[in-house]
């Protein structure tokens, strides 16, 4: 089983600030089967990035998936109001599925 | 475009069988592999298994050999049953499609408790 630890636990960050999210897998992501998604609460998640890097439809050009391997990061440019949730990355590529435990991004 | 909508009993008793349905609208069930993924009370998101259009399936482990998840082309619908549930097993229950889930149903929340 592929366990991914996602850093840091909480990111306290002030409106127009750039995030930077880490999510570090225990062995490679078969084919960059990485994906990221953004949960509000009370709502389902949202998925932001697949394939490490490809935005989802709908998804502004502020997030930005990057990385490979064991290493993947995920960037949310300037911060609006609207993006403080919680992040959780997700590889895909083998069974089981996993999820990382998620970054809070809070109001500074 | 397509939907998801789960469907079941909110309260399960202890050692009794959870089962839940997960509608799809706006699109069809073929071509897809459907998953169920569930989230504990303040906790993080954890994958329960998918079913292929085929009819194949693959489970996480975790369960053992409690869950199934079973496909009805014809409703454009897909099950999941949860055998055995105990307190642990409480949780929002999430249908969603694909590895890269692009698409999820609203969740539902499920309570085991006598």
């Amino acid at each position: 089983e592929i366990v991914l630890t996602q850093s840091p636990g909480t990111l306290s960050l002030s409106p127009g600030e750039r995030a930077t999210l880490s999510c570090r897998a225990s062995q490679s992501v078969s084919t960059n089967s990485l994906a990221w998604y953004q949960q509000k609460p009370g709502q389902a998640p949202r998925l932001l990035v697949y394939g490490a890097s490809s935005r989802a439809t709908g998804i502004p050009d502020r997030f930005s998936g990057s990385g490979s391997g064991t290493d993947f990061t995920l960037t949310i440019g300037r911060l609006e109001p609207e993006d403080f949730a919680v992040y959780y990355c997700q590889q895909y590529g083998s069974s089981p599925l996993t999820f990382g435990g998620g970054t809070k991004v809070e109001i500074k | 475009q397509v939907q998801l909508q789960e469907s079941g009993p909110g309260l399960v008793k202890p050692s009794e069988t959870l089962s839940l349905t997960c509608t799809v609208s706006g699109g069809s069930i073929r071509n897809y592999y459907w998953i169920w993924v569930r989230q504990p009370p303040g906790e993080g998101l954890e994958w329960i298994g998918y079913i292929h259009y085929t009819g194949r399936t693959n489970y996480n482990p975790s369960f053992k050999s409690r869950v199934t998840i079973s496909l009805d082309t014809s409703k454009n619908q897909f099950s999941l049953k949860l055998t055995s549930v105990t307190a642990a097993d409480t949780a929002v229950y999430y249908c969603a499609r694909e590895g890269a889930m692009d698409v999820w149903g609203q969740g539902t929340t499920v309570t085991v408790s006598s």
